[in-house]
């Protein structure tokens, strides 16, 4: 089964405070991908990576950052907090871009909230 | 523009069919794929259509229509387990990227 971990369930933020959300897949995956899910809006895509050391904006990268140093990792690195960024961040994981059915494989959510 | 919509709600009995439609406008297609999340947990693969037609896949199915921008997910015998939000999301062109719909919150009442 593949498996994609982050590193925290629930997290309280004051304003202003630099925050680190990290992702970890053990499948191999060449993409991984941050989202923020709000309700009415769905899942909105922050930043993506299609391998190490690479990165793609998305919809919604403003006040974020990422790092993938390592294949199996992704960090979404908020740099300075604010209340709207209180939200669910999801990460995932795929595989080969383009194969017909590879899907994304999602991580348990991380739900921050910023004071 | 990249444009996904669904039903924001829906309600059915148990043992019911419901159909959940999803319409999109996209500027890629590669692929349309349907996840089901249960409240406070991350959403799961359901189905996959690239082709057009139905695709069956036990108590669930999923319709594609491309030169209409339309998919439904279909959910025969509904369980209460069932509950739960339903996300349409189409794949670009290039295959790494996916843009999702709002989400359909269905509840299946007893």
């Amino acid at each position: 089964d593949v498996k994609v971990t982050q590193s925290s369930r629930y997290l309280v933020k004051r304003t202003g405070e630099k925050v680190f959300l990290e992702c970890v897949q053990d499948m191999d995956h060449e993409n991984m991908f941050w989202y923020r899910q709000d309700p009415g809006l769905g899942l909105r895509l922050i930043y993506f990576s299609y391998d190490v050391k690479m990165k793609e904006k998305g919809d919604i990268p403003e006040g974020y950052s990422v790092s993938r140093e390592k294949k199996e990792r992704f960090s979404l690195i908020l740099e300075s907090a604010s209340t709207n960024q209180t939200s669910m961040y999801l990460c995932a994981s795929g595989g080969t871009s383009g194969s017909s059915t590879d899907t994304q494989y999602f991580g348990p959510g991380t739900r921050l909230t910023v004071l | 523009g990249q444009n996904i919509d669904q039903p924001t709600e829906m309600t059915a009995t148990e043992g019911a069919i419901v159909q959940i439609n999803c319409t999109y406008q996209t500027s890629g297609f590669n692929g349309l794929f349907w996840y089901q999340q249960h409240a406070g947990e991350a959403p799961t693969f359901l189905s996959y259509n690239v082709l057009d037609g139905l695709e069956e896949k036990g108590r669930f199915s999923s319709f594609l229509s491309r030169s209409k921008g339309y998919s439904y997910l279909l959910l025969k015998e509904l369980q209460m387990k069932d509950s739960a939000s339903y996300l349409c999301a189409v794949r670009d062109n290039y295959g790494q990227n996916f843009v999702f719909g709002p989400g359909t919150r269905l509840s299946v009442l007893p």
